[in-house]
């Protein structure tokens, strides 16, 4: 079975851009999650989705927005970038949302914003 | 409120020795313990979790934890230390959602 995959894996913006990345979670996994990763404020829950609805929702301003496809396919979106939005976004996948069981994380895209 | 407190930022051991990584939780109800791994520039990777029944869980490559609810603790243990087991360990907890709350990590090295 394929693993979660995030494309792209890097990318470099400038502020004020916008951006959008992509998560596809492992086949028949309808709850996918995003994280930001960075060296100060650590790993943060940015969202979760489940069956295209956004079932929670972590503490970020309005500017990071996501959305889920029938597919289970998940994009988020980070409009007017800011310099403190560089950071490694990571998607993961589960089964259900139950919060019981594995969350299957990618690779992550590393974002540099300039 | 939920928060999860990993003490240690660094910790060294030698090749053979116990690899001891302490994790402690705040939570009003018991939450849904786990235990992250991440190599460099890769995503996270469950080592185990604990939901419910027996306390102390075991893990792949060998790690176990043990779930205290009097201590609020989920210590996560190697008796051997490998020169592989050099990673990023990541702590974590949630309840009823997928939406998990991270220590702040506790970077493994590995001495041969």
């Amino acid at each position: 079975k394929a693993g979660v995959t995030q494309t792209p894996r890097y990318l470099i913006k400038t502020r004020g851009q916008q951006v959008t990345l992509s998560c596809s979670p492992i086949s028949g996994h309808r709850s996918v999650s995003w994280y930001q990763q960075t060296p100060g404020q650590g790993l943060q829950f940015l969202f979760e989705y489940f069956s295209e609805t956004q079932r929670n929702k972590g503490n970020f301003p309005g500017r990071f927005s996501g959305r889920q496809f029938s597919n289970s396919r998940s994009e988020m979106n980070v409009s007017t970038l800011e310099l403190g939005d560089s950071a490694l976004y990571l998607c993961a996948s589960s089964a259900n949302p139950s919060g019981r069981d594995e969350q299957y994380f990618g690779p992550g895209t590393r974002l540099t914003v300039t | 409120a939920q928060s999860v407190t990993q003490l240690g930022s660094h910790v060294s051991v030698s090749e053979g020795a116990l690899v001891l990584l302490r994790c402690n939780y705040s939570s009003s109800v018991p939450p849904y313990l786990f235990w992250y791994v991440q190599y460099p520039n890769q995503g996270l990777q469950l080592l185990l979790k604990y939901t419910t029944g027996a306390t102390l869980v075991k893990g792949i490559n060998g790690f176990e934890a043990e779930f205290k609810k009097s201590e609020t603790s989920f210590h996560l243990t190697k008796p051997s230390a490998h020169m592989s087991d050099a990673a990023e360990y990541f702590c974590a907890v949630s309840r009823g959602a997928n939406n998990l709350f991270f220590g702040t990590g506790t970077r493994l090295t590995v001495i041969p």
